[in-house]
């Protein structure tokens, strides 16, 4: 069965710290995505990537930069959290092509004080 | 701007009810349009999907009805179940690389 694992579950961090979300597939799928989500919005593409050592800007890159440094490992980077990012953050992976399948992760809750 | 559109945002229904989802879009390139289903604490997971060559796709209780013209489509849970209460996300994709979601719609079903 398709696994997207995510780490940690869940965060604290300090307004101006540095925070490292990472999501490992065991899918061997291209296409890695990190999307937030947060009521009133549903789920927003924050970064993706096509393969490794791609990156790409989704619709909301502002803040976030994404490192994919092998097919199974994609990680979020916030170099300098604000509380605007606490939100719940979702790693998905999927067969290149797009009209297939994507399979998520069970998400982190990052919380900025 | 939000290219995929649904209502209501929540939605309550008794057991055994057909319950009624709605998403449109905007982008007329769209042609595959997957719902994905989330329950509490849980990332979403591909419920349904349906392309644009299609007017309906059923799989068991779940169905979706496609209006291309209108640029609209719906998902009809029949028989619904308390097990089905869970926030249902219409979302789109043109042959691209990323998929467009709506803001989901919260189901609840009372027994």
């Amino acid at each position: 069965e398709a696994a997207v694992t995510q780490s940690p579950r869940n965060k604290v961090a300090v307004t101006g710290g540095k925070v490292t979300l990472s999501c490992n597939q065991t899918n061997n799928h291209n296409n890695m995505y990190w999307y937030r989500q947060d009521t009133g919005h549903g789920l927003r593409l924050i970064h993706y990537s096509y393969g490794a050592g791609s990156t790409e800007k989704g619709d909301i890159p502002d803040g976030y930069k994404a490192s994919r440094p092998s097919q199974e490992n994609f990680s979020l980077i916030l170099e300098l959290a604000t509380p605007s990012q606490t939100s719940v953050y979702f790693c998905a992976s999927g067969d290149a092509g797009g009209n297939t399948e994507v399979f998520f992760g069970k998400g982190t809750r990052l919380t900025v004080v | 701007q939000q290219q995929v559109r649904q209502s209501p945002q929540s939605l309550t229904v008794w057991e055994g009810e057909t319950a009624i989802l709605n998403c449109s879009y905007e982008d007329s390139t769209f042609n595959y349009f997957p719902w994905y289903q989330q329950f509490p604490g849980e990332g979403p997971a591909l419920l349904i999907s349906i392309r644009s060559v299609s007017d309906k796709k059923e799989d068991g209780r779940f169905t979706i009805f496609f209006n291309k013209r209108e640029k609209k489509l719906s998902l009809h849970i029949t028989d619904s179940q308390p097990g089905d209460s869970a926030t249902y996300f219409c979302a789109a994709n043109n042959m691209g690389y990323k998929l467009t979601f709506g803001t989901g719609t919260s189901l609840l079903v009372d027994p």
